[in-house]
């Protein structure tokens, strides 16, 4: 069955240290997409990045980076030099081209990052 | 250029009353997509509308929970006779194109709901 899994619940990093934030995912279908989005304070859900599963090569936008590795069913996201703004909840969703869920966002139930000044 | 709108931004509704959550999606959009985020937990997929269209209602509720996405007009998400388990963030979100694995969902700011 589908599933997404942050295995890390809260992590707490000072500022201008870097941080990684795991996902890791099962499916059974040969071509999905994975997401990550972030949830600040604020409450609402800004998109940040979408990966194919064929397309294994990492991406680097500015401070954030993301690692996809389909021999370990891993997408994770790496904040470097982080800052205080980048406090947020990150949850990683996956999306199946077929079955039953397909187009439907699969979420994990996110990682609350603080960053301390 | 409006992103997801959603109203109102927080509920509060004793239970056994209604709960109405709109939802306008962000321009060019026509397609729907309602979620649910309880607690300490990830979002879940409740309904996919198009205009005038159920198209998927999988991760709804059988009872007490409808949708609907008029020809005009928000989409509205309602909740009859709540109970204090629905307490939660509904998050609405919005495609251009029909649901496909590919399409990025852009989602609103959500609707807490407290039910008393």
């Amino acid at each position: 069955a589908q599933k997404v899994t942050q295995a890390q619940t809260e992590i707490s990093v000072v500022e201008k240290e870097d941080v990684t934030l795991d996902c890791v995912y099962e499916t059974r279908d040969t071509t999905y997409y994975l997401f990550w989005y972030k949830q600040p304070p604020s409450g609402e859900l800004v998109f940040l990045i979408r990966r194919n599963s064929f397309d294994e090569q990492n991406e680097i936008s500015g401070r954030y980076s993301w690692n996809f590795q389909k021999s370990t069913s891993s997408f994770n996201f790496t904040i470097t030099a982080s800052q205080v703004v980048d406090s947020a909840v990150y949850f990683c969703a996956l999306s199946e081209a077929r079955g039953g869920s397909q187009g439907n966002l699969i979420f994990g139930k996110g990682t609350k990052l603080s960053v301390k000044p | 250029n409006a992103g997801v709108m959603q109203n109102p931004r927080h509920l509060v509704r004793r239970r056994g009353q209604e709960a109405r959550l709109r939802c306008s999606p962000m321009k060019g959009h026509s397609h729907v997509y309602w979620y649910r985020q309880l607690p300490e937990e990830g979002l879940k997929f409740m309904v996919y509308l198009q205009k005038e269209n159920i198209i998927d209602e999988s991760g709804m509720p059988k009872e007490r929970f409808s949708a609907e996405f008029p020809k005009e007009g928000p989409s509205i998400l309602r909740i009859q006779q709540v109970v204090r388990g629905d307490s939660a963030a509904y998050f609405c979100a919005s495609s251009p194109q029909r649901r496909e694995a590919e399409e990025t969902q852009y989602f609103g700011p959500g609707t807490r709901l407290l039910v008393l």
